[in-house]
């Protein structure tokens, strides 16, 4: 079964860090780019960040540039978010997602995880 | 960043309907306007991607149409199963930005 996996979410204050992971299981996703997509309770999606299939690039959201960074590990089948210096209002559902196609990024993302909560509260 | 407006924010249809709704983004984004259906606890769902391609395994009730800045999707007899929330992305640049949703509500 096609299915992506998200983990390491959890209950953290503001400032500090936290490392979200996506797995893949029943395919290997290294011809895809993948991103990261969240939604504030009661909120709307809200893009975060890309990384290309073979990791040479990737782009952010400028609500977390300079805080987050998208990483993947293909041998792993594995996406990553390093979340650092934490606030209030990233507090929301993380999905990881992959593109529909390659490094093309133009036409969406078709296959998604079931969401990992992160919550930043003292 | 280009800014999606999707309209109406909600609307309330009974199965049988034909709805429609429309997405409006602040500068031309050609055909690059992908459609999503979420349910409530659930993962977005791609439903129509390049404005008007239907995924593979949607129903052919749903249908997009549209280029530039003026977009819309349609469902032509609604569902039960189609009650949820419809989101439009732009897939012309990064930052990838979303509308504010549209709730599809039981009359």
């Amino acid at each position: 079964q096609v299915q992506l996996v998200e983990s390491g979410g959890g209950v953290v204050q503001p400032g500090r860090s936290l490392r979200l992971s996506c797995e893949a299981s029943g395919f290997t996703f290294n011809d895809r780019g993948v991103h990261w997509v969240r939604q504030a309770p009661g909120k709307g999606l809200e893009w975060v960040a890309v990384i290309w299939y073979d990791g040479s690039d990737e782009r952010y959201a400028d609500s977390v540039k300079g805080r987050f960074t998208i990483s993947r590990d293909n041998s792993k089948n594995t996406v990553f978010l390093q979340m650092n210096s934490l606030r209030a209002e990233d507090t929301a559902i993380y999905y990881c997602a992959q593109d529909l196609t390659k490094n093309y990024f133009h036409y969406g993302a078709d296959v998604w995880g079931q969401g990992t909560t992160v919550t930043v509260s003292s | 960043d280009i800014q999606m407006t999707q309209s109406p924010s909600s609307v309330s249809a009974s199965v049988g309907d034909r709805v429609t709704i429309t997405c409006r983004a602040s500068q031309d984004i050609t055909s690059y306007l992908a459609w999503y259906q979420q349910k409530p606890g659930k993962a977005p769902k791609l439903l129509i991607y390049a404005a008007s391609t239907l995924l593979s395994g949607v129903p052919s009730r749903f249908s997009g149409s549209g280029s530039g800045t003026e977009f819309s999707l349609t469902i032509s007899s609604l569902q039960p199963e189609d009650f949820a929330t419809y989101y439009c992305q732009q897939g012309d640049t990064f930052p990838w930005t979303f509308g504010q949703g549209t709730k599809v509500e039981i009359k």
